[in-house]
């Protein structure tokens, strides 16, 4: 079954270190891969993708995110975390075959940066 | 572009009233989502259209819940009879699904609260 893990409900991090939040995927075929962002009382923002090429993918706000195939993962990275950075993050894949629309969600992180 | 607009942004509502959710997609879109969102069940999708025809209903909770698409710019989610455990906030989300762009941007959100 294609599934998305975020195997860690909650990060805590301080200000100024890096941050990485997790995720596992398990889909047939080549995957696209997503991050978003959810602030509190507000929508899912999107942050950054993965479709192909260079396994390291650059987005918004400072974040980036490595594709790993071997390892089935799409860990989201930022060198020095904010204390703004704290939010509940969600990674998703899109589900195959063909042209589907749908994205499998992860049941999302929240992060924490302490000041 | 003003994203992707919901209204209302907050319904509170009696359980057995009817509730009419909305929802504009970013013009130029052709996938459009319906998502429920709570903490205990987390980022649901409810059911999903491509070109205004329903794709994917099989996340639509039961028979009192139903969806339209009637042009391009407008959907709709609504829910009849309501019950209390449908309080949760609603998402809609629209993709334009070419050229490899699958990330969906979703719209604010309504919280509904059925008393």
């Amino acid at each position: 079954a294609q599934s998305v893990a975020q195997p860690e409900d909650q990060v805590n991090v301080a200000e100024g270190n890096p941050l990485t939040v997790k995720c596992t995927y398990s889909v047939s075929g080549n995957p696209y891969l997503f991050w978003y962002v959810q602030y509190p009382n507000r929508g899912l923002q999107f942050l950054l993708k993965y479709i192909t090429g260079d396994n390291l993918v650059k987005g918004s706000y400072g974040f980036e995110a490595e594709f790993n195939k071997s390892q089935t993962s799409f860990h989201l990275k930022k060198p020095s975390a904010l204390v703004s950075d704290s939010a509940l993050y969600f990674c998703a894949v899109r589900e195959t075959p063909g042209n589907n629309r749908k994205l499998i969600w992860g049941l999302g992180t929240s992060l924490a940066v302490n000041p | 572009d003003a994203g992707v607009i919901q209204s209302p942004r907050h319904e509170v509502t009696e359980m057995g009233q009817e509730v009419t959710l909305r929802c504009k997609p970013i013009s130029g879109h052709n996938s459009l989502f319906w998502y429920r969102q709570t903490m205990m069940r987390g980022l649901e999708l409810l059911i999903y259209f491509n070109n205004n025809v329903p794709i994917d209903d099989s996340g639509m909770p039961e028979d009192r819940f139903s969806a339209k698409m009637p042009n391009a710019s407008f959907s709709t989610l609504k829910i009849q009879p309501s019950e209390p455990r449908d309080s949760a906030v609603y998402f809609c989300a629209s993709s334009t699904g070419t050229g490899g762009s699958y990330e969906q941007y979703f719209g604010p959100g309504t919280r509904l609260t059925v008393t």
